[in-house]
């Protein structure tokens, strides 16, 4: 079974703080890797996409990708309380060129 | 570039009935996804579709469910006789080919469906 592990968090931070969410991933071949903010009642949304190991930085948002420890995070700097959702991490694994196995996904709350 | 939309947004129908419920993915895009999401949990695949071909179904799409896309265009997803464990939000995404997207292959969600079967 392919799996995708994230903490459930909440993580509560405050406004102005960095916020970290971390997702580990169980399949080795596992090639990209997506992060989704999804709101309460609404659709998942593509904030980020790493394939390769290192950092990947948009904005106020970093990827962080190691393929070794199987491991991908994402930071949110100068977290607004309108980055208040819950984040899914996303894989594509490496027997897979299309299926994503998601995360059950972290509740994050930024709080003003 | 509009985005993926689907039809209906929400759908309350009785139990044993059937529901049909439509994707129109991102023009340019030629694959086609859809997922189930519950509450508390990630989105699960349900099946793909590059352009018209369905290539893979998962076992969670039991023999209840049916899903076409004829002409590589929108996508339709059909569930006969309803039962209450089949309340979900209902997704489509959309990806390019990554043959021609030079390499990417991302995959965006539309506003989904949710089913409520009562």
């Amino acid at each position: 079974q392919k799996e995708v592990e994230q903490n459930s968090g909440p993580l509560s931070v405050p406004e102005g703080a960095i916020a970290s969410l971390n997702c580990t991933y169980s399949d080795r071949g596992s090639q990209s890797f997506f992060w989704y903010r999804q709101y309460s009642g609404k659709s998942p949304e593509l904030i980020m996409f790493i394939y390769s190991n290192g950092d990947k930085e948009d904005g106020r948002f970093t990827a962080q990708l190691n393929k070794a420890s199987q491991y991908v995070s994402l930071l949110i700097r100068d977290s607004q309380p309108s980055d208040s959702a819950t984040y899914l991490c996303a894989v594509k694994g490496g027997g897979s060129n299309y299926k994503l196995t998601f995360g059950k996904g972290t509740l994050l709350t930024v709080n003003p | 570039d509009t985005g993926v939309s689907q039809d209906p947004r929400h759908k309350i129908t009785k139990r044993g009935q059937n529901v049909t419920f439509r994707c129109d993915p991102i023009s340019e895009h030629n694959r086609l996804y859809w997922y189930r999401q519950t509450l508390g949990q990630g989105p699960e695949f349900l099946t793909y579709f590059q352009n018209e071909a369905q290539l893979e179904k998962s076992r969670l799409l039991s023999d209840r469910f049916s899903a076409e896309r004829p002409k590589g265009s929108f996508s339709t997803l059909e569930i006969q006789r309803t039962e209450q464990g089949d309340s979900a939000m209902y997704l489509c995404a959309s990806s390019p080919n990554p043959g021609w997207a030079g390499g990417r292959d991302e995959q965006y969600f539309g506003p989904g469906t949710r089913l409520t079967v009562t």
